[in-house]
């Protein structure tokens, strides 16, 4: 069955980039949407954006500015960028397949484990 | 945006009771596109169902989801000691957002 790996740096300074990367095994990222979500320590579930295969984008109004999504095919991954972080940023970052639906934006299965990404001088 | 609020904040019950949780939206749900998780400390969340009422593959059907509109309810039918997680809901109707979380705790 699918399974998604998250990889990237733990650990982020301040106003810099963070950048992570999801590698799907168990089957191919074409012909599915992938996403990305976060969960700050000890708070809720918060999505940040989705990728189809062939490169369309929809992102989190509130974080859209910030966020770079993007897919590599050839190398099954998709990967995250999150410009100027702030401590705020500071979650557990999941990747995860999205299945859209006519009309919606789609709910998530699998998950992959997560990453903690700390923003801290 | 849709505000999803879901109550109770933490239900305490013991394993064989049956939990009910809840989650309201602040307008109504599309196409009754809300699903439910399931996250254990440590872990990711779990797809538990889809579409209100749809279970995901592999989840046993003492899970039961029902609704629509605003209101939206996750029933387990029979507690089991796996049971015992935060439950999140989301929808996916306009935009993507996820309830707070209510926290189903061995009493």
């Amino acid at each position: 069955q699918v399974q998604l790996q998250e990889s990237g740096p733990g650990l982020v300074k301040p106003s810099e980039t963070l950048s992570l990367t999801c590698t799907v095994s168990g089957g191919s990222i074409r012909s599915y949407y992938w996403s990305w979500i976060r969960q700050p320590p000890g708070k809720g579930l918060e999505w940040i954006a989705y990728i189809y295969y062939s490169g369309s984008t929809n992102y989190n109004p509130s974080l859209k500015s910030r966020v770079t999504i993007s897919v590599d095919t050839s190398k099954n991954q998709f990967s995250l960028k999150l410009s100027s972080v702030t401590a705020a940023d500071t979650a557990v970052y999941y990747c995860a397949r999205a299945l859209v639906p006519a009309n919606g934006y789609g709910w998530f299965d699998p998950w992959g484990q997560g990453t903690l990404v700390t923003v801290s001088s | 945006e849709i505000v999803l609020t879901q109550s109770p904040g933490t239900l305490s019950l013991s394993p064989g009771e049956r939990a009910t949780l809840s989650c309201r939206a602040s307008q109504s749900v599309s196409s009754s596109y809300l699903a439910w998780y399931q996250q254990k400390p440590g872990q990711a969340p779990r797809l538990l169902i889809y579409g209100a009422s749809s279970r995901a593959t592999g989840i046993p059907d003492r899970f039961s989801g029902s609704g629509s509109g605003t209101d939206f309810t996750l029933t387990i039918s029979r507690l089991e000691p796996e049971d015992f997680a935060v439950y999140y809901c989301q929808q996916y109707g306009s935009s993507l957002t996820f309830g707070q979380g209510t926290r189903l705790e061995i009493k």
